[in-house]
């Protein structure tokens, strides 16, 4: 069975532009959640999409959007970037139901220059 | 409000024990604990239901409080493998699908 994919795994960006991230669940699971992950910070929420609909949304700031795909696949995006938009982006992949395990991609890489 | 964890990082010997303390302020529905090693993505552990139930995998163990929004992870006779930054992610009983994580306590075994 594979597992989550998210492509690419590396991204240098300049700011001001903008950026897509892209996650491919596990094959059944219809709920992706996205985190971002910086140093100190742990995992921040960022949204949660079950069957294409946003379900859940943290506390970001609109440059921070994200849709899902009827296959499941999830994208995110990331508009006029800033300097602290570095960081490790995550996403988890579910079934969706309550009280299920997130398996966990290997993350894109995203820095800012 | 994301939950907080504590210690934030703890040095064990191999064979020692550890705890790790998760506490939030929001009523929650489920614990569900991570462990993440460098440059890996975290894996679950395990998750806890309200209802006090406590939980094992292998020498993991771990209790959720859900009077105090409390949850504790054990690791009893610790391996190197155990090393790892561990995450508590909450999930808020007004939107439960929704899991917010702390900040992670670093955890590093020495032989």
């Amino acid at each position: 069975k594979a597992g989550v994919t998210q492509t690419p795994r590396y991204l240098i960006k300049t700011r001001g532009q903008q950026v897509t991230l892209s996650c491919s669940p596990i094959s059944g699971h219809r709920s992706v959640s996205w985190y971002q992950q910086t140093p100190g910070q742990g995992l921040q929420f960022l949204f949660e999409y079950f069957s294409e609909t946003q379900r859940n949304k943290g506390n970001f700031p609109g440059r921070f959007s994200g849709r899902q795909f009827s296959n499941s696949r999830s994208e995110m995006n990331v508009s006029t970037l800033e300097l602290g938009d570095s960081a490790l982006y995550l996403c988890a992949s579910s079934t969706g139901r309550q009280n299920t395990e997130a398996f966990f991609g290997q993350g894109t890489r995203l820095t800012v220059v | 409000q994301q939950p907080v964890q504590s210690p934030q990082a703890v040095i064990l010997r191999e064979g020692e024990d550890a705890v790790i303390n998760c506490s939030s302020s929001k009523a929650l529905y489920s614990v569900h604990w991570y462990r993440q090693k460098h440059g890996e993505a975290p894996v679950f552990l395990m998750i806890l239901l309200k209802g006090g139930e406590q939980k094992g995998h292998e020498k993991i163990s771990a209790s959720f409080n859900e009077k105090k929004q409390q949850s504790s992870l054990y690791l009893t006779a610790s391996q190197l493998s155990y090393s790892g930054t561990y995450f508590c992610g909450t999930a808020p009983m007004d939107s439960s699908y929704k899991l917010i994580f702390g900040s992670g306590t670093r955890l590093l075994v020495r032989p």
